[in-house]
């Protein structure tokens, strides 16, 4: 299966920017997607095939990289940013899911 | 507006077995393959099943291949889950999840829903 690999945890102030990582253990070309998960909820999804917003999400997040690093992007930051992050690939059989960033607000 | 309500987790003994439902409205059921994603307390994100628009296709992550069986009703814009031979390790919400998906590969998980807890425990 394609491993990919997050930081456990940033934190961050309000209004900087944060940059989250996920790297895969095989090339996903560009289908990899992020999701966002506040406590209790379920996902939702925020970037999709690397680097396309999807609706309704602020233009805040953003997405870049292929093959087998990836960043997804938040700038400015936002006190309601606070949540767990996974990355997700698509490309390889099966679809796997990232560890999760916890990004935490100072 | 889409809305995915799943149904059915409950406390079950190990071996024994549940079904879950999953009722979806505000889109085309029948025109997208639908997935099941779970997530044990505190713990990330694991694909389980695919099913394909007509139901004719499915697929399985390893560990839950020959005891869990994914279904559709079309009719009835319901999505379901048999899981039989039940685990510890299968204590989990399970979500259900749709969006434009291949049933092997490929596609995003573009809507959620709020999730069922299954848990397995004697």
């Amino acid at each position: 299966d394609t491993v990919l690999t997050q930081s456990p945890a940033l934190a961050v102030s309000p209004g900087e920017r944060v940059s989250i990582s996920c790297r895969a253990s095989e090339g996903v070309n560009s289908y990899m997607h992020w999701y966002q998960q506040k406590p209790g909820q379920q996902p939702k999804l925020l970037i999709y095939k690397a680097s396309n917003l999807a609706s309704g999400v602020p233009a805040r997040f953003s997405g870049s990289g292929s093959g087998t690093d990836f960043t997804l992007t938040i700038d400015p930051v936002e006190a309601d940013d606070t949540a767990t992050y996974f990355c997700q690939q698509s490309w390889n059989d099966p679809r796997t899911f990232g560890g999760g960033t916890k990004l935490e607000l100072k | 507006e889409v809305q995915l309500v799943e149904s059915g987790g409950v406390l079950v003994q190990p071996g024994r077995s549940m079904k879950l439902s999953c009722a979806a409205s505000g889109f085309t059921f029948s025109s997208f393959p639908m997935a099941w994603v779970r997530q044990a307390p505190t713990k990330g994100l694991e694909w389980v099943a695919t099913i394909s628009t007509s139901g004719g296709s499915t697929y399985y992550r390893d560990s839950v291949k020959g005891r869990f069986t994914i279904s559709r009703d079309n009719a009835k814009s319901t999505l379901y889950l048999q899981m039989d031979s039940l685990r510890s390790e299968d204590t989990a919400t399970y979500y259900c999840t749709t969006g434009p998906l291949g049933v092997y590969h490929g596609g995003w998980f573009a809507y959620w829903g709020q999730g069922t807890l299954v848990t397995v425990s004697s």
